[in-house]
Protein backbone atom coordinates (compact mmCIF):
# COMPACT_ATOMS: atom_id res chain seq x y z
CA UNK A 1 0.00 0.00 0.00
CA UNK A 2 1.38 3.31 -0.87
CA UNK A 3 1.92 5.49 2.14
CA UNK A 4 3.64 8.41 3.53
CA UNK A 5 4.65 8.86 7.26
CA UNK A 6 6.11 12.34 8.67
CA UNK A 7 7.94 12.42 12.31
CA UNK A 8 7.53 14.18 14.45
CA UNK A 9 3.89 15.33 14.97
CA UNK A 10 4.86 18.44 16.10
CA UNK A 11 8.23 20.08 17.09
CA UNK A 12 8.82 23.15 19.01
CA UNK A 13 11.74 24.97 19.16
CA UNK A 14 13.53 28.24 19.90
CA UNK A 15 13.91 31.04 17.15
CA UNK A 16 17.53 30.65 15.07
CA UNK A 17 17.65 27.22 15.91
CA UNK A 18 17.70 24.35 13.16
CA UNK A 19 15.50 21.69 12.91
CA UNK A 20 15.06 18.71 10.82
CA UNK A 21 11.89 16.99 9.22
CA UNK A 22 11.64 13.80 8.22
CA UNK A 23 9.36 11.80 5.56
CA UNK A 24 9.34 8.14 4.83
CA UNK A 25 7.35 6.64 2.24
CA UNK A 26 6.48 3.40 0.98
CA UNK A 27 5.45 4.56 -2.81
CA UNK A 28 6.25 2.64 -5.47
CA UNK A 29 6.81 3.81 -9.18
CA UNK A 30 7.83 6.71 -7.48
CA UNK A 31 8.03 9.84 -9.55
CA UNK A 32 8.71 12.91 -7.15
CA UNK A 33 8.54 14.32 -3.88
CA UNK A 34 7.64 17.48 -2.65
CA UNK A 35 7.05 19.94 0.61
CA UNK A 36 4.59 22.14 1.39
CA UNK A 37 4.21 24.57 4.11
CA UNK A 38 1.10 25.17 5.00
CA UNK A 39 0.88 28.54 7.12
CA UNK A 40 -2.52 28.52 9.32
CA UNK A 41 -5.44 29.31 7.89
CA UNK A 42 -3.47 29.43 4.52
CA UNK A 43 -3.39 26.85 1.70
CA UNK A 44 -0.10 24.54 1.25
CA UNK A 45 2.65 26.55 -0.83
CA UNK A 46 5.06 24.13 -2.59
CA UNK A 47 8.49 24.94 -0.83
CA UNK A 48 10.59 22.20 -3.09
CA UNK A 49 10.61 19.20 -5.04
CA UNK A 50 12.96 16.27 -5.25
CA UNK A 51 12.79 13.99 -8.12
CA UNK A 52 14.23 10.03 -8.48
CA UNK A 53 18.06 11.77 -9.29
CA UNK A 54 18.04 14.45 -6.59
CA UNK A 55 19.92 14.27 -3.70
CA UNK A 56 19.65 17.75 -2.08
CA UNK A 57 18.09 21.17 -3.31
CA UNK A 58 17.83 24.17 -1.09
CA UNK A 59 15.55 27.24 -1.02
CA UNK A 60 17.08 29.58 0.78
CA UNK A 61 17.30 28.41 4.56
CA UNK A 62 15.12 25.18 3.51
CA UNK A 63 17.21 22.68 2.41
CA UNK A 64 15.18 18.84 1.59
CA UNK A 65 17.21 15.67 0.91
CA UNK A 66 16.20 12.43 -0.48
CA UNK A 67 17.42 8.80 -0.48
CA UNK A 68 15.69 6.69 -2.64
CA UNK A 69 17.17 4.22 -1.71
CA UNK A 70 15.90 3.99 1.87
CA UNK A 71 12.92 5.85 0.30
CA UNK A 72 13.34 8.62 3.05
CA UNK A 73 13.40 12.41 2.65
CA UNK A 74 14.06 15.10 5.15
CA UNK A 75 13.96 19.15 5.29
CA UNK A 76 15.83 20.84 7.87
CA UNK A 77 15.82 24.48 8.48
CA UNK A 78 18.61 26.96 9.16
CA UNK A 79 18.46 29.58 11.42
CA UNK A 80 14.65 29.47 12.17
CA UNK A 81 12.36 32.35 11.98
CA UNK A 82 8.87 33.37 13.88
CA UNK A 83 7.30 32.83 10.07
CA UNK A 84 8.53 29.20 9.69
CA UNK A 85 5.55 28.71 12.15
CA UNK A 86 3.59 26.13 10.08
CA UNK A 87 2.66 22.69 8.87
CA UNK A 88 4.83 20.77 6.72
CA UNK A 89 3.69 18.43 4.55
CA UNK A 90 5.40 15.93 2.49
CA UNK A 91 3.85 14.37 -1.10
CA UNK A 92 5.25 11.69 -3.37
CA UNK A 93 3.36 11.56 -6.81
CA UNK A 94 2.94 7.71 -8.06
CA UNK A 95 4.92 7.77 -11.66
CA UNK A 96 2.23 5.68 -13.14
CA UNK A 97 -1.10 7.54 -12.66
CA UNK A 98 0.51 10.64 -10.81
CA UNK A 99 -1.44 9.79 -7.91
CA UNK A 100 -0.38 11.87 -4.69
CA UNK A 101 0.18 10.25 -1.41
CA UNK A 102 0.20 12.92 1.04
CA UNK A 103 1.80 12.81 4.71
CA UNK A 104 0.04 14.12 7.39
CA UNK A 105 2.11 16.72 8.02
CA UNK A 106 4.71 18.42 11.30
CA UNK A 107 3.50 20.98 12.65
CA UNK A 108 6.47 23.33 13.34
CA UNK A 109 6.17 26.23 16.42
CA UNK A 110 9.63 28.47 16.81
CA UNK A 111 9.13 29.96 19.90
CA UNK A 112 10.82 33.82 20.55
CA UNK B 1 -2.91 36.15 -12.03
CA UNK B 2 -4.83 36.14 -8.38
CA UNK B 3 -4.32 32.18 -8.29
CA UNK B 4 -7.37 29.89 -6.60
CA UNK B 5 -10.30 31.74 -5.53
CA UNK B 6 -12.44 30.00 -3.26
CA UNK B 7 -15.67 31.53 -1.69
CA UNK B 8 -17.03 31.76 1.19
CA UNK B 9 -14.36 31.78 3.38
CA UNK B 10 -16.26 31.03 6.73
CA UNK B 11 -19.62 28.92 6.49
CA UNK B 12 -21.39 28.38 9.62
CA UNK B 13 -24.63 26.67 8.93
CA UNK B 14 -26.90 24.10 10.75
CA UNK B 15 -27.47 20.34 10.70
CA UNK B 16 -29.59 19.61 7.63
CA UNK B 17 -28.56 22.48 5.71
CA UNK B 18 -27.42 22.72 2.23
CA UNK B 19 -23.88 24.06 1.60
CA UNK B 20 -22.44 25.13 -1.58
CA UNK B 21 -18.61 25.97 -2.01
CA UNK B 22 -16.81 27.74 -5.10
CA UNK B 23 -13.80 27.95 -6.74
CA UNK B 24 -12.34 29.53 -9.69
CA UNK B 25 -9.04 28.03 -10.68
CA UNK B 26 -6.22 29.29 -12.07
CA UNK B 27 -6.43 30.72 -15.75
CA UNK B 28 -4.93 27.80 -18.09
CA UNK B 29 -4.75 24.95 -15.34
CA UNK B 30 -6.45 21.45 -16.79
CA UNK B 31 -6.85 20.16 -13.74
CA UNK B 32 -9.24 20.82 -10.12
CA UNK B 33 -8.65 19.17 -6.79
CA UNK B 34 -11.23 19.18 -4.15
CA UNK B 35 -9.56 18.27 -0.84
CA UNK B 36 -11.19 17.88 2.88
CA UNK B 37 -8.30 18.64 5.72
CA UNK B 38 -9.12 18.17 9.19
CA UNK B 39 -7.02 17.54 12.19
CA UNK B 40 -7.87 14.07 12.28
CA UNK B 41 -7.52 12.74 8.70
CA UNK B 42 -5.21 15.62 7.45
CA UNK B 43 -6.23 16.27 3.60
CA UNK B 44 -7.54 14.11 1.85
CA UNK B 45 -8.94 14.36 -2.25
CA UNK B 46 -12.30 14.25 -2.49
CA UNK B 47 -12.97 14.88 -6.45
CA UNK B 48 -10.35 15.82 -9.25
CA UNK B 49 -11.66 16.97 -12.77
CA UNK B 50 -9.86 17.04 -16.11
CA UNK B 51 -10.77 19.85 -18.90
CA UNK B 52 -14.02 20.10 -16.72
CA UNK B 53 -14.50 16.41 -16.35
CA UNK B 54 -14.65 14.39 -13.23
CA UNK B 55 -11.88 11.43 -13.08
CA UNK B 56 -12.10 10.09 -9.83
CA UNK B 57 -14.72 10.57 -7.37
CA UNK B 58 -13.94 8.07 -5.13
CA UNK B 59 -12.99 10.30 -2.27
CA UNK B 60 -16.13 11.74 -1.83
CA UNK B 61 -17.84 10.36 1.28
CA UNK B 62 -21.71 9.66 0.28
CA UNK B 63 -24.37 10.81 -1.59
CA UNK B 64 -24.56 13.95 0.48
CA UNK B 65 -21.75 15.63 -1.51
CA UNK B 66 -21.68 16.44 -5.15
CA UNK B 67 -19.33 18.16 -7.37
CA UNK B 68 -19.73 20.13 -10.58
CA UNK B 69 -17.53 22.17 -12.99
CA UNK B 70 -19.32 23.51 -15.91
CA UNK B 71 -16.71 25.33 -17.02
CA UNK B 72 -12.95 25.86 -17.14
CA UNK B 73 -13.44 28.86 -14.42
CA UNK B 74 -15.70 27.44 -12.19
CA UNK B 75 -16.42 24.31 -9.44
CA UNK B 76 -19.05 23.82 -6.70
CA UNK B 77 -18.93 21.09 -4.30
CA UNK B 78 -21.97 21.03 -2.36
CA UNK B 79 -23.25 19.13 0.55
CA UNK B 80 -26.93 18.25 1.00
CA UNK B 81 -27.93 18.13 4.05
CA UNK B 82 -24.89 18.71 6.27
CA UNK B 83 -23.79 17.17 8.96
CA UNK B 84 -21.99 18.01 11.87
CA UNK B 85 -18.77 15.48 10.96
CA UNK B 86 -18.97 17.35 7.21
CA UNK B 87 -17.32 20.23 10.03
CA UNK B 88 -13.43 21.04 8.04
CA UNK B 89 -11.49 23.16 5.78
CA UNK B 90 -12.30 22.35 2.16
CA UNK B 91 -9.63 23.59 -0.16
CA UNK B 92 -10.07 23.54 -4.11
CA UNK B 93 -6.41 23.24 -6.01
CA UNK B 94 -5.48 23.34 -9.85
CA UNK B 95 -2.79 22.51 -11.82
CA UNK B 96 -0.93 21.82 -15.05
CA UNK B 97 -1.74 18.31 -16.61
CA UNK B 98 1.15 16.18 -14.83
CA UNK B 99 3.21 15.68 -18.15
CA UNK B 100 3.98 19.29 -18.67
CA UNK B 101 5.65 20.48 -15.71
CA UNK B 102 6.04 18.89 -12.02
CA UNK B 103 2.60 19.08 -11.14
CA UNK B 104 2.67 21.52 -8.60
CA UNK B 105 -0.62 22.14 -6.97
CA UNK B 106 -1.65 25.39 -6.14
CA UNK B 107 -4.32 26.03 -3.72
CA UNK B 108 -6.96 28.73 -2.67
CA UNK B 109 -7.37 29.51 0.99
CA UNK B 110 -9.81 27.46 1.68
CA UNK B 111 -13.39 27.37 2.88
CA UNK B 112 -13.81 26.60 6.65
CA UNK B 113 -16.85 24.84 7.44
CA UNK B 114 -18.60 24.43 10.36
CA UNK B 115 -22.01 22.83 10.95
CA UNK B 116 -23.94 23.19 14.31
Amino acid sequence: KNQVEQSPQSLIILEGKNCTLQCNYTVSPFSNLRWYKQDTGRGPVSLTIMTFSENTKSNGRYTATLDADTKQSSLHITASQLSDSASYICVVSVRSNYQLIWGAGTKLIIKP
Amino acid sequence: DAGVIQSPRHEVTEMGQEVTLRCKPISGHDYLFWYRQTMMRGLELLIYFNNNVPIDDSGMPEDRFSAKMPNASFSTLKIQPSEPRDSAVYFCASRNPPDRDTGELFFGEGSRLTVL
